[in-house]
């Protein structure tokens, strides 16, 4: 595709239940970057992958959180127990080596 | 702790006027500043500035760094009401595994009124 796609663009689910944010980055780009936005705030780096591999998960707020990248492609970000502070807009990026990030739309995510 | 700093985080000003939009960042390992514009949800990259001094222009925006000061600014001549958005201003660090990790700043919410 032209640019990086994420689904879904809106999430809405109870707290407790489990969710999972899907990104399709730049074909190409070995690169990709997980964001969470939260009202009011700067993004805030989650995790990092180069290839398939995560050699930087430090960002991930908690153990409910976990991401995976298979084929050097789609990465999927889940929630697991899901809670009401989760709920932010979550981004994906990718780049070509260290160059440029392009994001994408992102996941608008509510806990209720 | 690194840090990025955006003043002020919001502007109110007609078309036509010119801003200009602080950042100022206290990152370890730099590698680079990036400027960022979002207007709904996916930020759009505006520049990438790696050398103090050097101008990057685009149009009616521009931005500069300084590495010494640690700062950065974004300025933009004869605003439009597309303007209106936030720009995200985000430092690059090196941290040995992660190339490329962006520290954030807040942003800061511009409004052009027509």
């Amino acid at each position: 595709g032209a640019g990086v796609s994420q689904s879904p663009s809106n999430k809405v689910t109870e707290k407790g239940k489990d969710v999972e944010l899907r990104c399709d980055p730049i074909s190409g780009h070995t690169a990709l970057y997980w964001y969470r936005q939260s009202l009011g705030q700067g993004l805030e780096f989650l995790i990092y992958f180069q290839g398939n591999s995560a050699p930087d998960k430090s960002g991930l707020p908690s153990d409910r959180f976990s991401a995976e990248r298979t084929g050097g492609s789609v990465s999927t970000l889940t929630i697991q127990r899901t809670q009401q502070e989760d709920s932010a807009v979550y981004l994906c990026a990718s780049s070509y080596s260290s160059y440029e990030q392009y994001f994408g739309p992102g996941t608008r995510l509510t806990v209720t | 702790e690194d840090k990025v700093v955006q003043s002020p985080l919001s502007l109110v000003v007609h078309e036509g006027d010119t801003v200009t939009l602080n950042c100022s960042y206290e990152v370890t390992n730099f590698r680079s500043l990036l400027w960022y514009k979002q207007e709904k949800k996916a930020p759009t990259f505006l520049f990438m500035l790696t050398s103090s001094g050097i101008e990057k222009k685009s149009g009616r925006l521009s931005s500069i760094l300084d590495k010494k000061e640690l700062f950065s600014i974004l300025n933009i001549t004869a605003t439009q009401t597309g303007d209106s958005a936030i720009y995200l201003c985000a430092v690059e660090a090196d941290r040995g595994s992660t190339l490329g990790r962006l520290y954030f700043g807040r942003g800061t919410q511009l409004t052009v009124w027509p």
